[in-house]
């Protein structure tokens, strides 16, 4: 069974404006962690942003927040205030406390960020 | 701060050939893992070692093999390559930890002809 899903392969979003990428997860373990990554064109591995599964208050770094809802096993990533920059690839990723820290990724949402 | 370093950053391999991707990290983590990642999509992961000595399958491994003689270093080996084998290759390392996310490398991407 997958793991992590993400059902948008691909968003438009006109700059200056806010996005917001969908993940859901699938764990029986109560301790995990989630985490958001770009991909730029370049391929390296970028970390945006981490929520622990026992945090009270949304994660937010910036211009990036992630809309944790813990009953819908939803952890969304909202990039508010759209650049030309944050056209990349993005994954959501899910770590389990009994897996070996073995992280396991989306298969991604490509944004494109136009002017 | 060097961080996780893999080399090389591309290679062209004949079908049937071998290699190994070499993957080194000074943060002194015990945890590192190889995913590769194929066009458009997310990572797999290939092999995993939790310290020196450790080394364990992932979701991939056929036509890989791994060894970790040291903290440091966790290299890949692909024996007999097959077009299959064509991906971009990241290693990464970790505390053991669920809170901390992966340390990766630049990746290596391989074309296998």
């Amino acid at each position: 069974a997958q793991k992590i899903t993400q059902t948008q392969p691909g968003m438009f979003v006109q700059e200056k404006e806010a996005v917001t990428l969908d993940c859901t997860y699938d764990t029986s373990d109560p301790s995990y962690g989630l985490f958001w990554y770009k991909q730029p064109s370049s391929g390296e591995m970028i970390f945006l942003i981490y929520q622990g599964s026992y945090d009270q208050q949304n994660a937010t770094e910036g211009r990036y927040s992630l809309n944790f809802q813990k009953a819908r096993k939803s952890a969304n990533l909202v990039i508010s205030a759209s650049q030309l920059g944050d056209s990349a690839m993005y994954f959501c990723a899910m770590r389990e406390g009994h897996s070996d820290y073995k992280l396991s990724f989306g298969a991604g949402t490509t944004v494109t960020v136009r002017a | 701060n060097a961080g996780v370093t893999q080399t090389p950053k591309f290679r062209i391999l004949k079908i049937g050939q071998s290699m190994t991707l070499q993957c080194t990290q000074d943060m002194n983590h015990n945890y590192m893992y190889w995913y590769r990642q194929d066009p458009g999509m997310g990572l797999k992961l290939i092999y995993y070692s939790v310290g020196a000595g450790i080394t364990d399958k992932g979701e991939v491994p056929n036509g890989y093999n791994v060894s970790r003689s040291t903290t440091e270093d966790f290299p890949l080996r692909l024996e007999l390559a097959a077009p299959s084998q064509t991906s971009v290759y990241f290693c990464a390392s970790s505390y053991d930890s669920k809170s901390y996310g992966y340390t990766f490398g630049s990746g290596t991407r391989l074309t296998v002809v």
